[in-house]
């Protein structure tokens, strides 16, 4: 089953923030995020594991809480750069290795 | 960490005929990861590649559309067969490697295929 991303769009102006959800229907080992900006293959931002981590590095941050099966992103004070459309992926099992990309969401950053 | 050479970058091909994309890891790897995004879309695993044994495949795809061939650790083809319009995507390898203390998946630059 797909994760479902909220919102599926968002547009900010630079310096704003930006909350974006992940919610799965099926226990999850690990959560990543992922940023593809167009034309480009997708870039790796975090993985959170199992244990209700919480991450960050910069101004980008994430939370996962495997008890409701969700994971969010924290954009804060958002910069230009930060455009593109974010992915999370999940993981079931550890050691399973595929990972399962959710409905995206499109963030554009306006000056 | 783990650099993917995935050609080719884009083809225009006509209908019935197959395409081959081939990848390219700079390191020996067990598993490698195709993947389909339709535009606009996310990313649908096809299939994973294992070395030494058949890829196995999600459902919805199938061998005969879409053989995979992975004749060594670092080396693997995806080929898109009897080709369609509704085929046009972006085809992305992918292996999972380490940066730093996070797991993560690398992945190609992608073969963008447009059907004619």
């Amino acid at each position: 089953q797909q994760p479902v991303q909220s919102p599926q769009a968002v547009i900010l102006r630079e310096g704003e923030d930006a909350v974006i959800n992940c919610s799965s229907s099926k226990a999850l080992y690990s959560v990543h995020w992922y940023r593809q900006k167009h034309g480009e293959a997708p870039v790796f931002l975090m993985i959170l594991l199992k244990g209700g981590e919480q991450k960050g590095h910069d101004k980008i941050s994430a939370s996962f809480n495997e008890k409701k099966q969700q994971s969010s992103l924290y954009l804060t004070a958002s910069q230009l750069s930060y455009s593109g459309t974010y992915f999370c992926g999940t993981e079931m099992n550890f050691g399973n290795e595929k990972l399962t990309f959710g409905t995206g969401t499109r963030l554009t950053i306006i000056p | 960490s783990a650099v993917i050479s995935q050609k080719p970058s884009r083809d225009i091909c006509q209908r019935g005929t197959s395409l081959t994309i081939q990848c390219q890891v700079d390191s020996q790897v067990t598993m490698m990861f195709w993947y389909r995004q339709q535009p606009g879309q996310s990313l649908t695993l096809i299939a994973t590649a294992n070395q030494g044994s058949e890829a196995t495949y999600e459902s919805g795809f199938v061998i005969d559309k879409f053989p995979i061939s992975r004749p060594n650790l670092t080396f693997s083809t995806l080929t898109v067969s009897n080709m369609s319009p509704e085929d046009s995507s972006i085809y992305l390898c992918s292996v999972r490697g380490w940066r730093g203390s996070d797991e993560k998946l690398f992945f190609g630059s992608g073969t963008q295929l447009s059907v004619l």
